[in-house]
């Protein structure tokens, strides 16, 4: 049973179009985050969630629009897709606080790829 | 303005040899730690951690050192095994739970 699943695997698609990446989480945690890995693999914290409200937006191009139906779920919408938008986003969650140290659970990672 | 430095991008180290993975922060209000392992295709898991309070963490073969005063961590792995070899992050948090992330290390693990 995967913890954090994140579809699709790949995506591979052209400038200026929309695309979605899915998220879900069945741990029970109350908060959701997207990660942007850059082409220096650095991990930059894009969003997070906590029970379904905003609460971390770091300066992220408002093409990019994050939805939260509810608290396992948190999906990444992109508008206008750029060619530096190409990288690998992960969707992570976590306990609150660190729930003794284990951090977040990461999905396996959506590499996105605009041609 | 990096925060959280991992100045090697690699390391290769003999099979049953010790390794160790280094991290440097800047940030002195940082009071959380963290290691994630990362597998090609899969997203980081959880290594270990330490808080501020602690200068040592073990975890069987890992071991995690904290010298607060270098702003410096490293994580041990002794003995190294080939299901090691991996992109290792070291990862720090503030009291708002804010990880930021260093760029990550890979270790080869040689037979």
């Amino acid at each position: 049973d995967t913890a954090v699943s994140q579809t699709p695997k790949y995506l591979v698609t052209q400038m200026g179009n929309d695309k979605s990446i899915k998220c879900e989480q069945n741990l029970g945690h109350d908060t959701m985050y997207w990660y942007k890995q850059d082409s220096k693999k650095f991990l930059k914290i894009m969003f997070s969630y906590n029970n379904k409200e905003l609460i971390i937006n770091e300066t992220v191009p408002n093409r990019f629009s994050p939805k939260s139906p509810d608290k396992a779920h948190l999906n990444l919408h992109i508008n206008s897709l750029e060619l530096g938008d190409s990288a690998v986003y992960f969707c992570a969650s976590s306990p609150p606080g660190y729930n003794q140290g284990h951090g977040y659970t990461f999905g396996s990672g959506t590499r996105l790829t605009v041609v | 303005d990096q925060q959280v430095k991992q100045n090697s991008p690699s390391l290769s180290v003999q099979e049953g040899r010790i390794s160790i993975l280094n991290c440097d922060y800047t940030n002195s209000m940082f009071d959380y730690f963290l290691w994630y392992k990362k597998y090609p295709a899969e997203g980081p898991t959880f290594l270990i951690s330490i808080s501020s309070i602690k200068d040592k963490n073990e975890d069987g073969r890992f071991t995690v050192f904290l010298n607060k005063s270098a702003k410096h961590l490293s994580l041990h792995i002794v003995p190294s095994q080939p299901g090691d070899s991996a992109v290792y992050f070291c990862a720090a948090s503030d009291s708002n739970y804010q990880l930021i992330w260093g760029a990550g290390t890979k270790l080869i693990i040689k037979p």
